[in-house]
């Protein structure tokens, strides 16, 4: 999981293999928000779900949404090598202004 | 589209040395961010403006960092005396507007190194 670590976790599979990665976050937030960083790129995002949402999908990603636990994850199917990334939840904090306040990560690997 | 556009994309200073960054944000965005990214960690915000008008510089270390944006379009940020402890990858981000439901795009960002 990723809110509350402070530092990149890592988690490496085989091309094929399904893979979730879990975010869970500390306040109340009415979006969360998946981006995926390639190596020297800055952070590109993936999937955008809404508190109102459990579940959203794209392509080979589905991300759900449980507002009563205060968690998020994102599941990639049938991974593949170009999955390879480091992928980051965000959620909204509002402190006078909105902010996006950017987990720690998880460095996924997909070998061949 | 062109996206967004940072310079440098790498920097090397002394401690004591002072370096700007710049960025060109997506033409029409009038949100822009500069975030900072440690090696290893999530980005962190470090200020944002909405046109010219800075909304949030709350996490801007305000005695050695200084970020402007003078017409709502390019920004600078600026560090006037380094430390080793900024050594990061500095993010400039747009959006069409603030809000939880705006999609954040980033430049390729500046990795600072500070000796």
């Amino acid at each position: 999981s990723q809110w509350g670590e402070e530092n990149l976790q890592a988690l490496s599979i085989q091309e094929g293999e399904d893979v979730t990665m879990n975010c869970s976050y500390k306040t109340y937030t009415t979006v969360v928000h998946w981006y995926r960083q390639d190596s020297g790129r800055g952070p590109a995002l993936i999937i955008l779900i809404r508190s109102n949402e459990r579940e959203k999908r794209s392509g080979r990603l589905r991300a759900t949404l449980d507002t009563s636990s205060q968690s998020s994850s994102l599941s990639i199917t049938a991974a593949q090598c170009e999955d390879t990334a480091v992928y980051f939840c965000a959620t909204d904090a509002s402190s006078g202004s909105w902010q996006l306040i950017f987990g720690s990560g998880t460095q996924l690997t997909v070998m061949p | 589209e062109a996206g967004v556009t940072q310079s440098p994309r790498y920097a090397v200073l002394q401690e004591g040395q002072a370096v700007s960054f710049w960025c060109d944000p997506i033409s029409g965005h009038d949100t822009l961010y500069w975030y900072q990214q440690p090696r290893d960690q999530g980005p962190q915000l470090l200020v944002y403006f909405r046109d010219e008008a800075v909304i949030d510089n709350s996490q801007l270390p305000s005695d050695r960092f200084s970020a402007v944006r003078p017409k709502g379009t390019n920004s600078t940020l600026k560090i006037q005396s380094a430390k080793q402890g900024d050594t990061a990858t500095y993010l400039c981000a747009s959006s069409l507007g603030p809000g939880t439901n705006e999609r954040l795009f980033f430049g390729h960002g500046t990795k600072l190194s500070v000796l």
